[in-house]
């Protein structure tokens, strides 16, 4: 299986900087099909995970453009711009390159 | 609205057996692949089963394989998960989600607030 490892584990970060997440995965993403099947889900306290970032970095419908993804093969990055209060939560990378889908452990993300 | 809603979770002994439902509504069912997902307590997520759009291809994680079986009424805009030999190891939130895809595993673009499966002698 993928081995998905998401660094830091927490990010304590000030209303209206940025916080970026790192996502390795053990093996490269890129799918026979050309494309990389590598998402990003928000899950906010107390709800369900939510889908912000599909195919390493097309966002999802309703998802702000704070929120943007990069990164190719092994490496990618999450990036949220001007953080704010609603964007406390868990967040996890997602790979569907190869079965079994599995998913980095999480990254909390909190106010200073 | 959009939605999906999880239930048929609760505290079942260790070998006993337990069916989750998954009600959607707001999107045409039965065009869409679907999956369970679980997160044990304070835990990250672990990918359980997926269905295709038809119900004609099922897949598991190891850890499941033979133990559980996921079906789908399309009829009924309804996602099942069957569990027998339950273990303590089982014991999560199980969350349904949708897939943008029909028959191959993408990406889990709507999910449900999940039900709890407690195992617990």
């Amino acid at each position: 299986d993928i081995v998905m490892t998401q660094t830091p584990l927490s990010s304590p970060v000030t209303l209206g900087q940025s916080a970026s997440i790192s996502c390795r995965s053990s093996q490269s993403l890129v799918h026979s099909d050309g494309n990389t099947y590598l998402s990003w889900l928000q899950q906010r306290p107390g709800q369900p995970p939510r889908l912000l970032i599909y195919k390493v970095s097309q966002r999802s419908s309703g998802v702000p453009d704070r929120f943007s993804g990069s990164g190719a093969g092994t490496d990618f990055t999450l990036k949220i711009s001007r953080v704010e209060a609603e964007d406390v939560g868990v967040y996890y990378c997602m790979q569907t390159t190869q079965f079994p889908p599995t998913f980095g452990g999480g990254t909390k993300v909190e106010i200073k | 609205q959009v939605q999906l809603v999880e239930s048929g979770g609760g505290v079942v002994q260790p070998g006993r057996s337990l069916r989750l439902s998954c009600a959607a509504s707001g999107f045409t069912f039965s065009s869409y692949g679907m999956h369970w997902v679980r997160q044990a307590p304070g835990k990250g997520l672990e990918w359980v089963a997926h269905i295709s759009y038809d119900g004609s291809n099922q897949d598991y994680v190891d850890s499941v394989k033979g133990r559980f079986t996921i079906s789908r009424d399309n009829s009924k805009n309804t996602l099942y998960l069957q569990m027998n030999s339950l273990r303590t190891e089982d014991m999560s939130v199980y969350h349904c989600a949708k897939d943008l895809g029909a028959n191959r595993i993408r990406h889990f673009d709507l999910w449900g607030r999940g039900t709890l499966v407690t195992v617990s002698s």
